[in-house]
């Protein structure tokens, strides 16, 4: 069983939609990941909270909007979403901050489908 | 630049030994890891090694590190096919970015 929990597991939106995934860990984690996965490829990191602040925004387009209200949650706010941005969204945390020697763990992501 | 290589595909028999390789490019990598991915679920974090070490075992998983060749492996004994999965290799560095090989697809045939 995963420690990062993640909701909805499925969302289907249509463009002009207005959505949003969120992400929960309980671990005490201070570093917290969105990635976006395409069927059999590798997660491709999207954005980085470390210590609720946005550390790393790997130029993302600005129709997906993260958030950090506390420690324990994250957010991504979804908004005139492209089909090309229909992929399985991954949250994960680690224990101290962004650093590359802390293992990260991982959701069960959300599948998301855009008509 | 950083780059992580697998191959793509490896099929093996029920009971026998899979071996997954990987070749990374950094040599200031601190930290490298295994992630299994079954299908429809996120990745689970199987295994990690600190690059000071040669080798790590925990129960059925051996991790093999030949930090000269900049070469990984990940042995599973006695594969089952619950195995069946992708395994994914990752290095970290201190600039704190995971850098994904593309994935190895496990298939365990009875």
């Amino acid at each position: 069983d995963t420690e990062v929990t993640q909701t909805p597991k499925h969302l289907v939106m249509g463009m002009t939609n207005k959505k949003s995934l969120k992400c929960e860990q309980h671990m005490g984690h201070r570093a917290m990941y969105w990635y976006k996965q395409k069927a059999k490829k590798p997660p491709e990191l999207m954005f980085v909270y470390s210590y609720e602040k946005l550390s790393i925004n790997e130029s993302v387009p600005s129709r997906f909007s993260p958030e950090c209200p506390n420690s324990s949650l994250l957010n991504l706010h979804l908004h005139a979403l492209q089909p090309e941005d229909s992929a399985l969204y991954l949250c994960a945390s680690s224990q101290e901050g962004y650093r590359g020697e802390q293992p990260q763990h991982f959701g069960d992501g959300t599948r998301l489908s855009i008509l | 630049g950083e780059d992580v290589e697998q191959s793509l595909f490896l099929s093996v028999r029920e009971g026998d030994s899979s071996v997954i390789n990987c070749t990374y490019t950094d040599s200031s990598s601190t930290y490298l890891y295994w992630y299994k991915q079954e299908p429809g679920a996120g990745l689970q974090l199987l295994t990690y090694i600190f690059s000071n070490m040669d080798m790590k075992q925990d129960q059925r998983l051996t991790v093999l590190l030949n930090k000269k060749d900049k070469h990984l492996s990940l042995r599973i004994a006695d594969t089952q096919t619950g195995d069946s999965a992708i395994y994914f290799c990752a290095e970290g560095n201190q600039g704190g970015k995971l850098i994904f090989g593309q994935g190895t697809e496990l298939s365990v045939k009875p």
